[in-house]
């Protein structure tokens, strides 16, 4: 059970480009999902957490127009990155949970806008 | 927000103990331990919710000191799957966190036969 699914895996695009990364939860109903990003070696920093249905909750320093977050069923987040650039390229990991309890980390989508 | 973890790089033989630990500068409602292995995402190892709770999985338990605002995960006997990048995500005491998670900067444990 508690199995996230993120889809791509891996997308490369242009500079410019807009890319969606899609975050579901394949076994549960997630009344909570949250986006991180990870540079290489480094450790997990939360961007945003989104509940179903309402707006998301950005970090402080996350741009909420250049990361866009649609949590459109409880089962469905999405993260668009918007006009990316070369700097946004990373690994976006998704997790999802019920009711504020342990997170299950989706596998990851690696990122790399040329 | 982000917990300090200590060591940032552990070597040990198949069998060796050891200790990580996970430090906050904020009060703590709760303390959740991930094991990441390279390009996979982390795994749920277990999640502590009251001070002074201990939990174990396997050879792997944990402590929460809430007074200490501080957690610690002892592996002990280790074995080779046991390599990977350990992290601590602290959950801030008071008010909606909404479960909101802050990671330290992981504990590359590695494991030689």
């Amino acid at each position: 059970g508690a199995v996230v699914s993120q889809h791509p895996s891996w997308v490369i695009c242009k500079s410019g480009t807009s890319v969606k990364i899609e975050c579901r939860s394949l076994d549960f109903q997630a009344t909570t999902m949250f986006w991180y990003r990870q540079f290489p070696k480094q450790s997990l920093m939360l961007m945003a957490t989104s509940n179903e249905g309402s707006k998301a909750t950005y970090e402080q320093g996350v741009e909420k127009d250049k990361f866009l977050i649609n949590h459109a069923s409880l089962t469905l987040s999405t993260l668009t990155v918007t006009s990316a650039h070369p700097e946004d390229s990373s690994f976006y990991i998704c997790s999802a949970s019920q009711e504020e309890e342990t997170q299950y980390f989706g596998p990851g989508t690696r990122l790399l806008v040329l | 927000q982000q917990p300090v973890q200590s060591p940032q790089a552990v070597i040990l033989r198949e069998g060796e103990d050891a200790v990580i630990n996970c430090s906050s500068s904020k009060a703590l409602y709760s303390v959740h331990w991930y094991r990441q292995k390279h390009g996979e995402a982390p795994v749920f190892l277990m999640i502590l919710l009251k001070g002074g709770e201990q939990k174990g999985h396997e050879k792997i338990s944990a402590s929460f000191n809430e007074k200490k605002q501080q957690s610690s995960l002892y592996l002990t006997a280790s074995q080779l799957s046991y390599s990977g990048t350990y992290f601590c995500g602290t959950e801030p005491a008071g008010g909606s966190t909404l479960g909101r998670l802050y990671f330290g900067r992981g504990t590359q444990l590695t494991v030689w036969p």
